[in-house]
């Protein structure tokens, strides 16, 4: 499994987009970007998916380089309700992948009125 | 939207007392697993069942450890006698074909 590095902690304020960038040196070509977020005392919750260029649904976006060794989520205009843990996860996907997930210690975003 | 439930949502116990966490999964979901998560660290992985049978299994699930699937529902995680490190959140997930996982609220386990 390939290791992720993001930071540790990171502040905004409301209405600001948010970038939090995940570097992925070893990632294999089988292997998909995901992230999770987790609210205090609650499960991790799936926000986004992507292989390569540019992914985009109702939450967030995921910015994928051509050399695939990093990866950035982004947030539009951040809420109060968005200050969560953003955990970036690599693997494979699909039913090649039915297996565990790897949490590293995740990003901790706060979000300031 | 289906959920993955969990119950109960906080239990308190005796040292090596037993206990039984109990999961409720989507419900054409195939794959299971338990992840614990101790008071200010991260998620990890316990274990993986598929099939009526584990898949994988960290060094953390250890024979205290026991997972069963007693019916076509319920998904439950026995710790058989527990010890005041397995104090932790205990979140059940569970998969279809996709491999995204859904996790529930999670159980606080508390051992005094």
């Amino acid at each position: 499994l390939a290791k992720t590095t993001q930071p540790i902690s990171m502040d905004s304020y409301e209405g600001q987009e948010v970038n939090i960038t995940c570097s992925h040196n070893n990632i294999a070509t089988n292997d998909y970007i995901t992230w999770y977020q987790q609210f205090p005392s609650q499960g991790p919750r799936f926000i986004i998916q992507g292989y390569k260029t540019k992914v985009t649904n109702e939450v967030a976006s995921l910015f994928i380089p051509a050399d695939r060794k990093s990866s950035t989520l982004s947030l539009p205009r951040v809420s109060l309700s968005d200050t969560a843990v953003y955990y970036c996860l690599v693997g494979e996907r699909g039913s090649s992948n039915t297996g565990k997930l790897i949490f590293g210690q995740g990003t901790t975003l706060q979000v300031k009125p | 939207e289906p959920e993955v439930t969990q119950t109960p949502s906080h239990q308190v116990t005796q040292m090596g007392q037993e206990v039984i966490l109990r999961c409720v999964p989507i419900s054409n979901h195939l794959y299971f697993y338990w992840y614990r998560q101790i008071l200010g660290q991260k998620v990890e992985f316990l274990v993986s069942f598929y099939n009526n049978e584990i898949s994988e299994k960290s060094e953390i699930f250890d024979d205290q450890f026991s997972v069963e699937r007693p019916d076509g529902s319920n998904f439950t995680l026995k710790i058989r006698s527990t010890k005041l490190e397995d104090s932790a959140m205990y979140f059940c997930a569970s998969s279809g074909s996709s491999g995204e996982q859904f996790f529930g609220p999670g159980t606080r386990l508390t051992v005094l």
